[in-house]
């Protein structure tokens, strides 16, 4: 079965630091393109940070630019996210997602359950 | 960043219903457009890829159409696990932004 399941969020005071991780099975991860997208409370869903299949090219959102680090080890097939100098707007669940990416189309057809961080003091 | 622009923010519909839902992008995304389920408390599921192609096992009462800025979502016939919030996305350049979802609810 092809998974993915994130784990390592809860409650972390604003200015504190989480790692969270996202663990592959059932496909060939190492080729994969991988995301990471949040959901406030009762909000929509906004894309955070990607990275390519073998790691050298990463990218994130304004917002989280300079705190959040995205890393995968494909030996572990896990994806990674390094939360730093976190905030009261970065309370959100958390989900890992596989994308298909070629030419003709790119989407995110494989996530995980997702993982809740929250920031409060 | 693309901004992506759905209407409506919610519905009210009945079973059996054709639902239609529309995604507007702020700039040309050529065909990378794609659409989410989500129901409550679960993580997102891709329904429809480039605009109009249907994910595999997904019902066929799915259909998606557009190209460039303005693409819909239409669901025939309305069906009780249909009762969910539906998200476009572009994946044409990175930020990949979602639309602020659409909520169909039962009438």
């Amino acid at each position: 079965e092809v998974r993915l399941v994130e784990s390592g969020g809860g409650l972390v005071q604003p200015g504190g630091s989480l790692r969270l991780s996202c663990t592959a099975s059932g496909f060939t991860f190492s080729i994969y393109w991988m995301h990471w997208v949040r959901q406030a409370p009762g909000k929509g869903l906004v894309w955070v940070s990607r990275i390519y299949s073998d790691g050298t090219i990463t990218d994130y959102a304004d917002s989280v630019k300079g705190r959040f680090t995205i890393s995968r080890d494909n030996a572990k097939k896990t994806l990674y996210l390094q939360m730093n100098t976190l905030r009261d707007d970065d309370t959100a669940v958390y989900y890992c997602a596989r994308a298909v990416d070629n030419s003709n189309f790119r989407a995110f057809d494989i996530w995980g359950q997702g993982t809740v961080v929250t920031v409060s003091s | 960043d693309i901004q992506m622009t759905q209407s409506p923010s919610s519905l009210s519909a009945s079973v059996g219903d054709r639902v239609t839902i529309t995604c507007r992008a702020s700039q040309t995304i050529v065909g990378f457009l794609n659409w989410y389920q989500q129901k409550l408390g679960k993580a997102p599921k891709l329904l429809m890829y480039a605009a109009s192609n249907l994910q595999s096992g997904v019902p066929s009462r799915f259909s998606g159409s557009g190209s460039g800025t303005d693409f819909t979502l239409t669901i025939n016939s309305l069906q009780p696990e249909d009762f969910a919030t539906y998200y476009c996305q572009q994946t044409y350049i990175t930020p990949r932004t979602f639309g602020q979802g659409t909520k169909v609810e039962v009438k």
